[in-house]
């Protein structure tokens, strides 16, 4: 069965530093999204790409975050400079985008934990 | 702005027992309801999920009925089993340009008794 790959799947990062994660959707799914997920909550969507586009990301602190998804295939989430509050699991999810396009399968997550 | 609320934020209930986590949306907007279930160090899985033109729907020992004029909906898990403790968590779907952008609630911490 095909699914989500992430990596790394744990991260420690002291503030300040730049962290790097990087997910591959399921083969021939258009639609990318990136959550977070801080402890004891739901995932909250960060970013939603269409194949290279990104569809949304109002959600994106933008003066640290960046994301891309250079050949509409994996994606790479950025956190330059990384703070405190970042500390929480970042989920990858795809979908079709066509057909089914409200069924999201997600990946294990990168783990985040900032010092 | 927390467009769907969950509850309870935990649940122990007895083996064989019947777990009931209930869900509330405002937004008229959303036009699909699935749940996904969450063990620890893992991505949720998604479980079962429903539209709003049915009022029930059954996998298995997973249910969810849905009240569109009371924006509710429910997760029924009947003869629960210590193997279904996890984490679970509804969410409400509207469309967007590429598809559909997911909204959930805060989760709801099952544990099911031996």
């Amino acid at each position: 069965e095909a699914e989500v790959a992430q990596s790394p799947r744990y991260k420690i990062t002291e503030k300040s530093q730049a962290v790097a994660f990087w997910c591959d959707p399921i083969s021939g799914h258009a639609t990318l999204y990136w959550y977070r997920q801080i402890l004891g909550q739901g995932p909250e969507l960060l970013v939603q790409f269409q194949d290279e586009s990104v569809v949304d990301d109002s959600q994106l602190p933008k003066d640290r975050f960046s994301a891309e998804r250079l050949k509409g295939v994996d994606s790479t989430l950025k956190i330059q400079p990384a703070e405190l509050g970042d500390s929480a699991m970042y989920l990858c999810a795809s979908s079709r985008g066509t057909g089914s396009p409200y069924e999201q399968y997600f990946g294990p997550g990168t783990r985040l934990t900032v010092t | 702005q927390q467009q769907v609320k969950q509850s309870p934020q935990s649940l122990i209930v007895q083996k064989g027992g019947i777990s009931i986590i209930n869900c509330a949306y405002e937004n008229t907007a959303f036009d699909y309801f699935p749940w996904y279930q969450q063990f620890p160090g893992k991505g949720p899985a998604l479980l079962i999920a429903i539209r709003p033109d049915v009022s029930e729907k059954k996998e298995g020992r997973f249910t969810i009925s849905f009240n569109k004029s009371a924006k509710q909906f429910s997760l029924h898990i009947m003869d629960s089993q210590p193997g279904d403790s996890a984490t679970y968590f509804c969410a409400a779907s509207s469309r967007n340009n590429a598809g559909n952008m997911l909204t959930f609630g805060g989760g709801t911490r099952l544990m099911v008794k031996p």
